[in-house]
């Protein structure tokens, strides 16, 4: 099955800083997404993105799917950014996720 | 209203025992999913449930078994629980050939 790897694992930031996360698979994918796990536990769909770029508010979000890779740009970030972040890829019939990074945002 | 919505939110419960846990969506989706958040918080698939074909992760225990009554529900059975069995269990559902998958709120399992 398709292999999913995330970095950094870890990353700590004081509020107001920028970031990248990066995600890379093992084959090509017809749908890639990220997900944000809040310090309270729930999953939040930020970005369904297979290819290309994408907006919404602070965040961005590029596919580069001849490379197989993405990546989540996290810009003036909040200490409401804290938590999880996940990308996932279908494969097959479910979706695999990558290990996550584990965002720390500092007042 | 909650579009994938699962109960309970927390479950404690001895070693040995029975237990099931509730998932509904009314997104219209027609794909539903079982996940397993472990400790170190990895997501891993468990089952996913399409047009009454059930898909199952070759490694989960025959222990788990889902149950669908219709296409808004997908229900988790798990029997003779082992403390192993203590997780976050997430259910999810999408519409399938569509783009977001959309999960519930969690039930934190923890089997004593």
């Amino acid at each position: 099955g398709i292999q999913v790897e995330q970095s950094p694992p870890d990353l700590i930031l004081q509020e107001g800083a920028n970031s990248t996360l990066r995600c890379n698979f093992s084959d090509s994918v017809n749908n890639l997404q990220w997900f944000h796990q809040n310090p309270w536990g729930q999953l939040i769909n930020l970005f369904y993105i297979p290819s290309g770029t994408k907006q919404n508010g602070r965040l961005s979000a590029t596919t580069v799917a001849t490379e197989r890779y993405s990546l989540l740009y996290i810009s003036s970030s909040q200490t409401t950014d804290s938590g999880v972040y996940f990308c996932a890829v279908e494969d097959g019939q479910n979706f695999v996720f990558g290990p996550g990074t584990r965002l720390s945002v500092l007042p | 209203d909650t579009a994938v919505s699962q109960t309970p939110k927390y479950l404690v419960t001895q070693m040995g025992n029975d237990k099931s846990i509730k998932c509904e969506q009314n997104l219209g989706h027609d794909t539903m999913y079982w996940y397993k958040q472990d400790s170190k918080k990895f997501l891993k698939i468990m089952f996913s449930y399409n047009n009454k074909e059930l898909i199952i992760n070759e490694t989960v225990p025959n222990r788990f078994s889902p149950k669908s009554p219709d296409k808004a529900h997908l229900n988790l059975h798990i029997n003779s629980l082992e403390l192993g069995d203590s997780a976050v269990y997430f259910c999810a559902s999408s519409q399938w050939g569509d783009e977001k998958l959309f999960f519930g709120s969690g039930t934190q399992l923890s089997v004593l």
